[in-house]
């Protein structure tokens, strides 16, 4: 069965410091691979999806993330955070088929912004 | 506004009792995705329709059960509720039926359930 892990329940970082939140998947062919954010009270947002080609994703809001298929690692990037940016963030990876066409998600980080 | 439209936002019930929670998908999409996400479980996919058929099912306890209706709007129906079905439960909508669709999901802001 497929499963994501997000080793870091909780990140602090600065205001304008880069951020890198890690992501690791279990699964046996080739991932579907996603990140949301949710912000309090609010849904659910896609930042980014990888599917195939290139493994350096560009999403909204300036994240970005890279495929490593040797590592099996999804990890989220920024360059420069800004406070908007604390939330909850949400590593997905999604079944190509078999019956279940739904996202198993990992439990989250939760990102804090410092001024 | 993500297009995505899930009411009521909050609800709260007793043990026991049965609830409905109702979704309508952004326009033009046609899959509709039911996840319900605790403190405890994380988020956990519940079950799928897809033009009104029932595409896949996740980890849905028998309890619960969902359709989708002509017009596309889907109801989650949840019965003989117990404290440990509080919760967030989220309705998703895509265009395709399959997950690696163009736009992926579309999330509403979800329902939470408190059963008291």
């Amino acid at each position: 069965a497929q499963s994501v892990t997000q080793p870091d329940i909780h990140i602090t970082v600065s205001e304008g410091a880069s951020l890198e939140l890690r992501c690791n998947y279990s699964y046996g062919a080739t991932p579907y691979l996603f990140w949301y954010v949710q912000s309090p009270g609010q849904g659910l947002q896609l930042l980014l999806k990888y599917f195939s080609g290139d493994t350096l994703v560009q999403g909204i809001k300036g994240f970005e993330a890279e495929f490593k298929r040797s590592q099996s690692s999804f990890n989220l990037r920024k360059p420069s955070v800004h406070w908007s940016d604390a939330a909850e963030y949400f590593c997905a990876v999604g079944h190509s088929g078999g019956g279940a066409d739904g996202l198993t998600f990992g439990k989250g980080t939760h990102l804090i912004i410092q001024p | 506004d993500s297009g995505v439209t899930q009411t009521p936002k909050h609800l709260i019930t007793a043990t026991g009792q049965r609830v409905t929670l109702r979704c309508s998908p952004r326009s033009g999409d046609l899959s509709v995705y039911w996840y319900q996400q605790s403190l405890d479980q994380g988020l956990q996919f519940l079950i799928q329709y897809y033009n009104g058929e029932e595409r896949a099912k996740g980890n849905i306890l028998e309890r619960f059960s969902a359709q989708q209706f002509p017009d596309l709007h889907s109801e989650l129906n949840l019965s003989s509720l117990e404290l440990g079905d509080s919760a967030l439960y989220f309705c998703a909508s895509s265009v395709e039926g399959r997950i690696y669709g163009v736009g992926g999901y579309t999330f509403g802001s979800g329902t939470r359930l408190t059963v008291v």
